[in-house]
């Protein structure tokens, strides 16, 4: 049962515009939220974070929101830029020294010229 | 640092064969993972380790699965004996969990089982 959600396997966007991430999550005690970037042949590499205590974090071109009301969260990158092509893990912790990170299975993201 | 070291980088091998995976963290990371990628599941967590001592291995899928923590240094994931099913991309990431949250991945070990 997938405690974390990425609904859509890919997203195509244009170079300029804003691309929108979407993440959901089913257990209530998860307080931490990563999202992670991976190139082709590479490991994630950690992107952004936000605790559950925020709604929002922004970090340069990325923005992570987090509405805990719906277990859902999004990452915004404006604008987009070709080196974003990628693949978006978002993640999760129930935090504590029981730091395992629980991730979705990603959105691989296009950026297009 | 040279970051999470993880070997070899490929691996083919026949089905029923024994199979070992190797991870270096980054020094004084005291956490250290093993998940694997594959298409339909995207990155599971098979187990994890604090100061060498596994902690959770509920991911690991069958008894072929098993690994090791000897050192702070060095971990090991081996399959014996290897299924077709078993080819993904198996990760090892390390943490200081004290420190910060989010982990530091290796660049992955590709596993095909013919």
């Amino acid at each position: 049962d997938q405690q974390v959600k990425q609904n859509s396997p890919s997203l195509s966007v244009q170079e300029g515009r804003i691309s929108i991430l979407n993440c959901d999550y089913t257990n209530s005690m998860f307080d931490y939220f990563l999202w992670y970037k991976k190139y082709p042949a590479e490991g994630p590499t950690f992107l952004i974070s936000i605790s559950s205590i925020k709604d929002k974090n922004e970090d340069g071109r990325f923005t992570v929101f987090l509405n805990k009301s719906a277990k859902h969260l999004s990452l915004h990158i404006v604008p987009s830029q070709p080196g974003d092509s990628a693949v978006y893990f978002c993640a999760a912790s129930a935090g504590g020294r029981d730091d395992k990170i629980i991730f979705g299975k990603g959105t691989r993201l296009h950026i297009l010229p | 640092d040279a970051g999470v070291i993880q070997s070899p980088r490929h691996e083919v091998t026949e089905m029923g064969q024994e199979v070992t995976l190797r991870c270096k963290p980054i020094s004084g990371h005291n956490s250290l993972f093993w998940y694997r990628q594959t298409m339909m599941r995207g990155l599971e967590l098979l187990i994890y380790f604090n100061n060498n001592v596994p902690i959770d291995d509920s991911g690991m899928p069958e008894d072929r699965f098993s690994a090791k923590m000897p050192n702070a240094s060095f971990s090991t994931l081996k399959i014996q004996p290897s299924e077709p099913r078993d080819s993904a991309v198996y990760f090892c990431a390390s943490s200081d969990w004290a420190a910060n949250y989010g982990y530091t991945f290796g660049s992955g070990t590709r596993l095909t089982v013919v």
